[in-house]
């Protein structure tokens, strides 16, 4: 089936610095996908929608200058944290569907990103 | 941003018993999915329904797509140790398009099986 992998799966980084997690499909063109925040135990709340070659569209309240969305090839899309403070961590998770192959109108998801900022 | 309100939160049961859980909306979604999501890794797809009254079974796991296209259950039947996971019901308010995959996550169902 459509497999999407997401690196780093951990990543613990200090207080002003900026990190970048890759989403990628691996057999399959992703041209949308989508980029959710989960706090632990909680729900996972969508942040942004990201197709291929255009700009990513964000949720309310979801900052567009913080967490900054790009999705520049059909089997890769990233998400940089910028700046990143504590209250940014939290564990990033992607998803993606596209055309074609195993991906063809299926909804498939990483397994997740897991950012710590000291 | 909306949630679904999913209940119970969470839930403690001993090996062999059924489960039950649910999802309410105040907003009609065309489709309804039920993920299971283990510790430090991302949801798994368990059921999709895509038609209001719909039920669907998936070995032990049976979902309904309510009538009003509002609501949801998902049922666990004769339960076993490694269903302990966080489920969580999930919406998708258009029929395709360029709102497919676009999903409302319900709060999740913690759940906690005893051998």
């Amino acid at each position: 089936g459509a497999v999407v992998s997401q690196h780093p799966s951990r990543v613990i980084c200090k207080s002003g610095t900026s990190v970048k997690i890759e989403c990628r499909s691996l057999d399959f063109q992703a041209t949308t996908m989508f980029w959710y925040r989960q706090f632990p135990k909680k729900s996972l709340m969508l942040m942004a929608t990201s197709n291929e070659g255009s700009k990513a569209t964000y949720e309310q309240g979801v900052e567009k200058d913080k967490f900054l969305i790009n999705h520049a090839s059909l089997t890769l899309s990233t998400l940089t944290v910028t700046s990143a403070h504590p209250e940014d961590s939290s564990f990033y998770i992607c998803s993606a569907t596209g055309t074609g192959g195993q991906g063809a109108n299926v909804l498939t998801f990483g397994a997740g990103s897991r950012l710590t900022v000291l | 941003g909306q949630q679904l309100n999913q209940s119970p939160q969470s839930m403690f049961i001993q090996e062999g018993e059924d489960v039950s859980m649910n999802c309410t909306s105040s907003s009609i979604f065309n489709t309804w999915l039920w993920y299971k999501q283990e510790p430090g890794e991302g949801p798994v797809l368990l059921i999709a329904l895509y038609k209001a009254g719909e039920l669907t079974s998936n070995g032990r796991l049976t979902a309904q797509f309510g009538i009003t296209r509002k609501d949801s259950f998902l049922n666990i039947s004769a339960s076993i140790p490694s269903d302990v996971g966080i489920y969580f019901c999930a919406g998708q308010k258009g029929a395709g398009g360029t709102s497919y995959g676009k999903l409302t996550f319900g709060q999740g169902t913690i759940l906690t099986v005893h051998p």
